[in-house]
């Protein structure tokens, strides 16, 4: 069974620019995860996605952050202008069986 | 807003020894409770518990559950020094999947 896919693995932008990841996860599993997880931190759910459907995206900063998932399999979350503190590593997780969750590798972004 | 504290924060003990890393939590409509092991990279599961007192083991790993008293407990018996990483409780409820900040454990040759 293949994992979660993520890319980029690294990303290094300015504040104000725009950047954007992608995550596939493992074939079969209806609901995804998008997590922020900061330095020293656990992740923190930004937004969760059930099919093609938004579950829960209260934790959303909505100025800024935007995330979708067309057909219900693959996802893309943006941050549209980056800011410094949005520095941290990204992490998609698929739904699996009973509530268990399985990780990507995760994105790491760097905004300087 | 759902709430799961993780003590201690780190740990540092030789190899060999017994751990108990503790994770309790404040949360609407309770449905599970998870560990996950996080090394250089996302975590990876551990355990997920749902009813109290019955004890969850993989290995030298063990954990169990207090539903009465909103804790569980992660035990380490006969640490490695691969075991080294931080170990995340995360608690499932209204709030969807709640982490806690972790305990950071380092396993000392």
């Amino acid at each position: 069974e293949a994992g979660v896919a993520q890319s980029p693995r690294y990303k290094i932008i300015e504040k104000r620019q725009s950047v954007a990841f992608w995550c596939n996860p493992i074939s079969g599993h209806a609901t995804l995860y998008w997590y922020q997880q900061i330095l020293g931190q656990g992740p923190k759910l930004l937004i969760q996605f059930q099919n093609n459907g938004v579950v829960d995206d209260s934790q959303l900063p909505k100025d800024r952050f935007s995330a979708e998932r067309l057909k219900g399999v693959d996802s893309t979350l943006k941050i549209q202008p980056a800011k410094l503190e949005d520095s941290a590593v990204y992490l998609c997780a698929g739904g699996g069986l009973l509530d268990t969750q399985y990780f990507g590798p995760g994105t790491r972004l760097t905004v300087l | 807003e759902d709430k799961v504290v993780q003590s201690p924060l780190s740990l540092v003990v030789h190899e060999g020894d017994t751990v108990t890393l503790n994770c309790s939590y404040e949360v609407t409509n309770f449905r599970s409770l998870l560990w996950y092991k996080q090394e250089k990279k996302a975590p990876t599961f551990l355990f997920m518990l749902t009813s109290s007192g019955i004890e969850k083991k993989s290995g030298r790993l063990s954990s169990i559950l207090d539903k009465k008293e909103l804790f569980s407990i992660l035990n380490i018996t006969a640490t490695q020094t691969g075991d080294s990483a931080v170990y995340l409780c995360a608690v499932l409820g209204a709030d969807g999947l709640t982490f806690g900040k972790g305990t950071h454990l380092i396993i000392q040759p």
